[in-house]
């Protein structure tokens, strides 16, 4: 069965810190992939990053970096100097090839508040 | 381009009543999938939409819960005989095939009395 596992709750942190939202997945598939999306106070999922199990490359956008390390089932994601726009509930999820649909299977999620 | 549009964006309904919620999908997106988020949880996935047909319903809780999408764009989540536990935020989402990502819509935050 697939899991993700988001072991933080809640993180705050001030203005300017770097922050990492932790991220741990079970799959038994051999090709799928993870995701991060953000939902900030009005509710809307936003797409941050998607990616293919086969690509290792950690990844850059911004402020913000992925860091993918299949050998412990890992998906992190850093913000560097944050800022309060940054507070939402993050999730990391996976996707399931199970029934041939691609559902994406969630985290429970992290709640962000970076206070100025 | 516009995202994906859900109505209503609030729907109240007392216990044991018959809703629908809407959702209309990224022009062109034949991908669609329906999650519901309770408070403090991640989305958990309903249905998926291939077209106009369903290829996975395995996330449905049980029988009151029925969706459609008979042109294969609109889809539809009809909820009978409602019960106060299935008020939740009730999310769509499309992608333009299978394998593609994601996109979310607002949702449809239900509540039952």
């Amino acid at each position: 069965a697939q899991k993700v596992t988001q072991a933080q709750t809640e993180i705050s942190v001030v203005e300017k810190e770097d922050v990492t939202l932790d991220c741990v997945y079970e799959t038994r598939d051999t090709t799928y992939y993870l995701f991060w999306y953000k939902q900030p106070p009005s509710g809307e999922l936003v797409f941050l990053i998607r990616r293919n199990s086969f690509d290792e490359q950690n990844e850059i956008s911004g402020r913000y970096s992925w860091n993918f390390q299949k050998s412990t089932s890992s998906f992190n994601f850093t913000i560097t100097a944050s800022q309060v726009v940054d507070s939402a509930v993050y999730f990391c999820a996976l996707s399931s090839t199970q029934g041939g649909s691609e559902k994406l299977v969630f985290g429970k999620g992290t709640k962000l508040t970076v206070n100025p | 381009g516009a995202g994906v549009s859900q109505t209503p964006s609030n729907k109240v309904t007392e216990k044991g009543k018959y809703v629908e919620l809407r959702c209309d999908p990224i022009s062109g997106h034949t991908a669609l999938y329906w999650y519901r988020q309770s408070l403090g949880q991640g989305p958990e996935f309903l249905i998926y939409f291939q077209g106009t047909g369903a290829a996975d319903d395995s996330g449905l809780p049980n029988d009151r819960f029925f969706a459609v999408r008979p042109e294969g764009s609109v889809s539809t989540l009809k909820i009978q005989r409602t019960e106060r536990g299935d008020s939740a935020v009730y999310l769509c989402a499309s992608s333009l095939t299978i394998l593609e990502t994601q996109y979310f819509g607002p949702g449809t935050r239900l509540l039952v009395l």
